[in-house]
């Protein structure tokens, strides 16, 4: 088992710049899941993936997109950043209806 | 809506024992999770109940109760390293996570 990995560990990003997650999902997890976790705060769900197709999305608004590629490794791509997108971005990889989501280290993003 | 609950904050002692609760409200139930999460790390997998009944896993254990949304998390013989946000999780019908805000928890010596 290799685990979860994000990259970036750590990025700054300006008020209206766009910015690309990446994450590699733990071997032979077939899900993956995205989380902003703002300072002090649970983790808010963004939108998962099963088999390269999005199949369940939270609260955040378009501007908040993925993908996920047929190796199950994924990317969270945000447009027109503001301010209030400053937050640990976590990646959680797990089997479809399975017992465990393994999390990443998370990629901590500040929009200045 | 989609609620869940824990408290804001806790304080043991080491070597006590803690108890932290969870109520839930969600849209369908298809399991609970407790993790673990250190300060600007990862959060790490600690529990799983799907039906009633207490879980334990060593100096740790979980109950369910699904008739009235409540769950706890139960930490024996408590160390300085169990200092730590312990966050409370429901996958709802549609298999996504709904996290509370988290207990942040602090052991004394």
């Amino acid at each position: 088992e290799t685990g979860v990995t994000q990259s970036p560990t750590h990025l700054i990003k300006t008020r209206g710049q766009q910015v690309t997650l990446r994450c590699s999902s733990q071997s032979g997890h077939n899900t993956v899941s995205w989380y902003q976790q703002a300072l002090g705060q649970g983790p808010q769900f963004i939108f998962q993936y099963y088999r390269e197709e999005e199949n369940g999305r939270g609260n955040f608004p378009p501007r908040f997109s993925g993908l996920q590629f047929p190796n199950y490794s994924s990317e969270l791509n945000v447009n027109a950043l503001e301010l209030d997108d400053s937050a640990l971005y976590l990646c959680a990889s797990s089997f479809l209806t399975g017992e465990g989501y393994t999390f990443g280290s998370g990629t901590r993003l500040t929009v200045v | 809506g989609q609620n869940i609950d824990q408290p804001t904050e806790m304080t043991a002692t080491e070597g006590a024992i803690v108890q932290i609760n969870c109520t839930y409200q969600t849209s369908g139930f298809n399991g609970l999770f407790w993790y673990q999460q250190h300060a600007g790390e990862a959060p790490t997998f600690l529990s799983y109940n799907v039906l009633d009944g207490l879980e334990e896993k060593g100096r740790f254990s979980s109950f369910l109760s699904r008739s009235k949304g409540y769950s706890y998390l139960l930490l024996k013989e408590l160390q300085m390293k169990d200092s730590a946000s312990y966050l409370c999780a429901v996958r709802d019908r549609t298999d996504k996570l709904i996290f509370g805000t988290g207990t942040r928890l602090q052991v004394f010596p």
